[in-house]
């Protein structure tokens, strides 16, 4: 079965403090890996696209890199305003190009 | 960028009754809509994958006399939720997407709570 995990569970940032949030995944054959932030009662807020190992992506103090069996989403000092819940999912190439597979998600806290 | 509005954005409803959410993909055309329910702290969880002019494909152990889907359109898609008892109370939320191996983008949500 299509396994995607993120970790940690979730994050405690001082204002400033880089870091980096991980997802896994044993997917073989991905055809897409995206980043969503999602923030309470809402629904998620699309950030990046990676389709192939060493690809990298940016938006403002973000991050997103992909390898063979994973990808990092690297915050760069953060803000406050960064706080959210930050997902990933994986489109698997068996089921015909329908179904993400979403990870739990990573809850990132930045006090200011 | 790509907007896709869902409305409600919240509604109470009375136990037996029935509850209609509409997803709209704004300034796109989507080949392919998706129907998600969250509950309280804990990821999406897949209920159906719909078409536009097609069947939907429900995940297991979701009733799809239930949980009824429409794609009737490239920008529209909506559920039912027939005959609605607290227990359906949750969170759902509707994506859509240009193509397939593309970035889905997803709407607002719909808070429901069943009384």
């Amino acid at each position: 079965e299509d396994q995607v995990t993120q970790s940690p569970e979730a994050l405690r940032l001082q204002e400033g403090e880089s870091s980096s949030l991980n997802c896994s995944y044993t997917v073989s054959g991905l055809r897409g890996l995206f980043w969503y932030r999602q923030d309470p009662g809402k629904g998620p807020e699309f950030l990046f696209t990676l389709y192939s190992a060493g690809e990298e992506k940016e938006k403002e103090r973000l991050k997103a890199t992909l390898t063979k069996k994973e990808s990092f989403l690297h915050i760069t000092a953060p803000k406050p305003e960064d706080s959210a819940t930050y997902l990933c999912a994986v489109q698997p190439p068996d089921n015909y190009g329908q179904n993400f597979v979403f990870g739990p998600g990573t809850r990132l806290s930045v006090l200011p | 960028g790509a907007v896709v509005s869902q409305h409600p954005s919240w509604v109470i409803c009375k136990s037996g009754t029935s509850v209609k959410i509409e997803c709209r993909s704004l300034d796109f055309q989507a080949t392919t809509m998706f129907w998600y329910r969250q509950f309280p702290k804990q990821s999406l969880m897949l209920m159906a994958t719909s078409n536009e002019g097609s069947k939907a494909t429900y995940e297991q152990g979701v009733e799809k006399d239930k949980f009824l889907i429409n794609h009737a359109s490239l920008t529209l898609s909506t559920l039912t939720v027939t005959s609605a008892h607290p227990e359906d109370s949750s969170f759902y939320i509707c994506s859509a997407r240009r193509q397939r191996n593309t970035e889905a983008f997803f709407g607002q949500g719909t808070r429901l709570t069943v009384v």
